[in-house]
């Protein structure tokens, strides 16, 4: 069985500082990597997703894979707290589906 | 910025009818897919759906559970005789092409409560 795992959270950072967000999966042949933000009630609105191992930046936010490992993580630079969210990983394994952790809640407080 | 659109948005409805969850996905993608997700739990895959044919299941979307593209525009999921577990959130994406390449879409979903 295929497994995402992710930390439940609640994570809580104060306005301004780094929060960083943890996946790891179980399937080495996994290729293809996600980052989902989901407001409570909402649909998963992607943020990055990463194939390559290293970082990958976009804006605020910082995307890291360690295929050895088979870790990824989420930087999320300047937190505010409209980031304020549960953050989705998921995997891709070379077929169509993705496969989801259980999401990690981010709460950033002023 | 396209968007995937679905409708309804809240379906309410009695334990063994059928029911018709409709999206319309991104205009220039391929690739389709049918996710849920049960309060509190994770999002599961159902089904993914590729030149007018199913391309992937899950163990979930058993015969209960069908798929259509009756237009050029439109993606069904239709469930037939509905369960109480079969309440959840459906979320509907697309992608241009394979999620191995391209990232999925996903859209607001449709809140399905069986009675």
């Amino acid at each position: 069985q295929k497994e995402v795992e992710q930390n439940s959270g609640p994570l809580s950072v104060p306005e301004g500082a780094i929060a960083s967000l943890n996946c790891t999966y179980s399937d080495r042949g996994s290729q293809s990597f996600f980052w989902y933000r989901q407001y409570s009630g909402k649909s998963p609105e992607l943020i990055m997703f990463i194939y390559s191992n290293g970082d990958k930046e976009d804006g605020r936010f910082t995307a890291q894979l360690n295929k050895a490992s088979q870790y990824v993580s989420l930087l999320i630079r300047d937190s505010q707290p409209s980031d304020s969210a549960t953050y989705l990983c998921a995997v891709n394994s070379g077929t169509d589906k993705l496969i989801f952790g259980t999401g990690t809640r981010l709460q950033v407080f002023p | 910025e396209p968007e995937v659109t679905q409708t309804p948005s809240h379906q309410v409805t009695q334990m063994g009818q059928e029911v018709i969850l409709r999206c319309v996905p991104i205009s220039n993608h391929l690739y389709f897919y049918w996710y849920r997700q049960i309060l509190g739990q994770k999002v599961e895959f159902l089904v993914s759906f590729y030149n007018n044919e199913i391309s992937e299941k899950s163990e979930i979307f058993d015969d209960q559970f069908s798929v259509e593209r009756p237009d050029g525009s439109n993606f069904t999921l239709k469930i037939r005789s509905t369960k109480l577990e079969d309440s959840a959130m459906y979320f509907c994406a697309s992608s241009p092409d394979r999620v191995g390449n391209q990232p999925q879409h996903f859209g607001d979903g449709t809140r399905l409560s069986i009675l």
